[in-house]
């Protein structure tokens, strides 16, 4: 099945240790999207790629970063990770960017734990 | 900017009756709006969406919702709940024109009991 994997699905850090989340998906996808969701509170939009081009959200921190090296995978890098960085983070994929003929499909999240 | 306000964190219905979540909107333009569904330890999954066509919306498992635009308002309803349908349900909105972003709602966990 055609689908959108995330891993690893937990992931420890230490405090001001580089870590980074990794996202696949075999739908062939054009772009790909982070989104932050923390405990009880709406998944948030970090950033998106439209096959390579990088699209940032304002109020994303600089510590994130992505890559996306091939339309396949996409990678999610917290470079300084901080307390405050603990959350679950959620891949999504769509063929497109108009939500009216694009449904975003999301991966399983990976539960990132700082300690 | 656009955002949405879903009213009750928490929702607990019996098994067989009905379930109504509520979802507000604010826009300054028509928008796109969205009901996602989380299972435990999965990914959001499309329930249904409102795209300016038709504004009763049926979507998957037996759900709807209705665009009310005096309103502003996009409440998910469906009839006869089932133990199954247990989960946390988002709404999300994204403007016309705009593409990409959706932003969501805070969640409504629902439970189903006997």
């Amino acid at each position: 099945d055609a689908m959108v994997i995330q891993n690893p699905r937990y992931q420890v850090t230490q405090f001001g240790k580089p870590v980074t989340l990794s996202c696949s998906q075999t739908l062939n996808h054009n772009v790909m999207y982070w989104y932050q969701q923390k405990s009880s509170q709406a998944p948030k939009l970090l950033f998106h790629y439209y096959d390579k081009d990088f699209n940032n959200e304002a109020d994303t921190p600089d510590n994130f970063q992505s890559r996306r090296p091939n339309t396949s995978f996409c990678f999610l890098d917290i470079r300084s990770p901080g307390l405050g960085d603990a959350a679950m983070y959620l891949c999504a994929t769509s063929a497109g960017r108009d939500p009216k003929y694009n449904e975003q499909f999301f991966g399983p999240g990976t539960r990132l734990t700082v300690l | 900017a656009q955002s949405v306000t879903q009213l009750g964190s928490h929702v607990s219905v019996s098994e067989g009756a009905l379930v109504l979540l509520r979802c507000n909107y604010s826009s300054s333009v028509p928008p796109y709006l969205f009901w996602y569904v989380q299972y435990p330890n999965q990914g959001l999954q499309l329930l249904l969406k409102y795209t300016s066509a038709a504004t009763l919306v049926k979507g998957i498992n037996g759900f709807e919702a209705e665009f009310k635009k005096s309103e502003t308002s996009f409440h998910l309803t469906k009839p006869s709940a089932h133990m199954s349908d247990a989960a946390e349900y988002f709404c999300a909105v994204s403007l016309t024109g705009t593409a990409s972003k959706l932003t969501f709602g805070t969640g409504t966990r629902l439970q189903v009991t006997l």
